[in-house]
């Protein structure tokens, strides 16, 4: 098993670009979560998905989309990049009561 | 608003000596974890702790769990330099009663100085 990958690793945008950041888990998961990580601060849940075609809103969610197609894939959007959105972004997938988490992005908006 | 709050925020010790990282919750849970992040990379688990009472061991680490008080607790014994790290606690979101869905502490720093 791969477990949970995300890619890109790094990315550099300019404010106001567009893109998507891939997540995708192997172990059949149904439950899958994406959070942000600032200096300084724990993480916070930004969008989660119970199962393809399903997905809502966590803490901080202005500025990203989700779909959930597949039970895999899960990726984030960023509609128009701000510099606030500046931050490592990670994906994780969860079985019962135990979380698996990507290797992160690491996204800098300019 | 589930609010989490770790203490100390940064924590420097000597190896050998004991420390304990407090995390305290605004709301009941029934499910906490532990987690730690080495810089620059992921998040490692290190414990989920599911009930009133419940204490996990593993290593020089040592995590418990009081419900009533809303506290957890990370105690470290006999520091050792590996451990340097940022150690942090999370809740679920509802309670205890859905996946996917934490609530983090802001982090505490620690480093081990020889």
């Amino acid at each position: 098993n791969a477990g949970v990958t995300q890619t890109p690793k790094f990315q550099v945008l300019k404010t106001g670009q567009s893109m998507t950041l891939q997540c995708a888990q192997d172990m059949n998961h149904e439950y899958m979560s994406w959070y942000r990580q600032d200096p300084g601060m724990g993480l916070r849940l930004i969008h989660y998905s119970v199962g393809a075609g399903i997905t809502d809103q966590g803490e901080v969610p202005n500025g990203y989309n989700v779909s959930r197609s597949t039970t895999e894939d899960f990726p984030l959007r960023l509609l128009s990049a701000a510099p606030s959105q500046t931050s490592v972004y990670f994906c994780a997938s969860t079985r019962g009561t135990q979380e698996y988490f990507g290797p992160g992005t690491r996204l800098t908006v300019t | 608003e589930l609010k989490v709050e770790q203490n100390p925020l940064f924590l420097s010790m000597q190896e050998g000596k004991n420390y304990t990282i407090y995390c305290n919750y605004s709301t009941t849970s029934d499910r906490l974890y532990w987690y730690r992040q080495d810089p620059g990379k992921s998040l490692e688990s290190l414990f989920v702790l599911l009930s009133n009472g419940a204490v996990k061991q593993e290593g020089r680490l040592m995590a418990s769990l009081d419900t009533k008080a809303r506290l957890s607790t990370l105690h470290i014994t006999a520091a050792v330099h590996d451990l340097s790290a940022t150690y942090f606690c999370a809740v679920d979101m509802d309670g205890g009663t859905s996946y996917g869905k934490l609530t983090f502490g802001q982090g505490t720093i620690l480093t081990v100085h020889p």
